[in-house]
């Protein structure tokens, strides 16, 4: 079984400081994981995800993702926050199956203070 | 690349009719839609996975008679809303997994549809 667990529900950081919004997931078997970004009234858009090798994951925005299998964790991060960066996060993970269902987690909200 | 539309972005309804939902894979084949439900400031919620050709799989909870799905082409996923009432209204978002490539492993996802029943 796959889970996600989103540290923090809301988040606020000044522009240009460094944005950290943790993940950490739960799964039986070797996981894909995934970040997306949602926009008010917006679908999901993905950000990044981890399939396999590399465990330093860089996405579109300037965000990149580190996978440590030792911590469980897939914390999304950037090093210098804008305020269109201001949206809701989703991290997800799913199993090494095509097709295979994801599972969210509750989200967070990222506010940035100008 | 991987570009999934909806149709319609928002629909308001009378209670008691039925809504459609497209859900279009543009540039990819899908073989698994997937429709989820979004309430205000939440996570999503799956209803239900599609399998192009075959009946859908319904999560525990969602009534697959009031939520009909239709997978019937590997670019096109519906929902219908039968019967709509206004705790039906919602935002409606799906997403397509493709046959091959960068599609294979990731869900794409709509724009999502905004349904309000009066």
């Amino acid at each position: 079984a796959q889970s996600v667990t989103q540290l923090g529900s809301h988040v606020s950081v000044s522009e240009g400081a460094l944005v950290l919004l943790r993940c950490n997931y739960s799964s039986s078997v070797p996981p894909y994981l995934f970040w997306y970004v949602q926009y008010p009234n917006q679908g999901l858009q993905l950000l990044l995800k981890y399939t396999s090798a590399a465990t330093l994951v860089k996405g579109i925005n300037g965000f990149e993702a580190e996978f440590k299998k030792s911590e469980t964790s897939f914390h999304l991060t950037k090093p210098s926050a804008h305020m269109s960066d201001a949206a809701e996060y989703f991290c997800a993970v799913s199993a090494r199956t095509t097709g295979n269902q994801f599972y969210f987690g509750t989200g967070t909200s990222l506010t940035v203070i100008p | 690349g991987a570009v999934v539309s909806q149709h319609p972005s928002r629909v308001i309804c009378k209670s008691g009719t039925s809504v459609k939902i497209e859900c279009r894979s543009l540039d990819f084949q899908a073989t698994t839609m997937f429709w989820y439900r979004q309430f205000p400031k939440q996570s999503l919620m799956l209803m239900a996975t599609s399998n192009e050709g075959s009946k859908a799989t319904y999560e525990q909870g969602v009534e697959k008679d009031k939520f009909l799905i239709n997978h019937a082409s590997l670019t096109l996923s519906t929902l219908t809303v039968t019967s709509a009432h206004p705790e039906d209204s919602s935002f409606y978002i799906c997403s397509a997994i493709g046959l091959a490539g960068v599609t294979q492993e990731t869900q794409y996802f709509g724009p999502g549809t905004r349904l309000l029943v009066l």
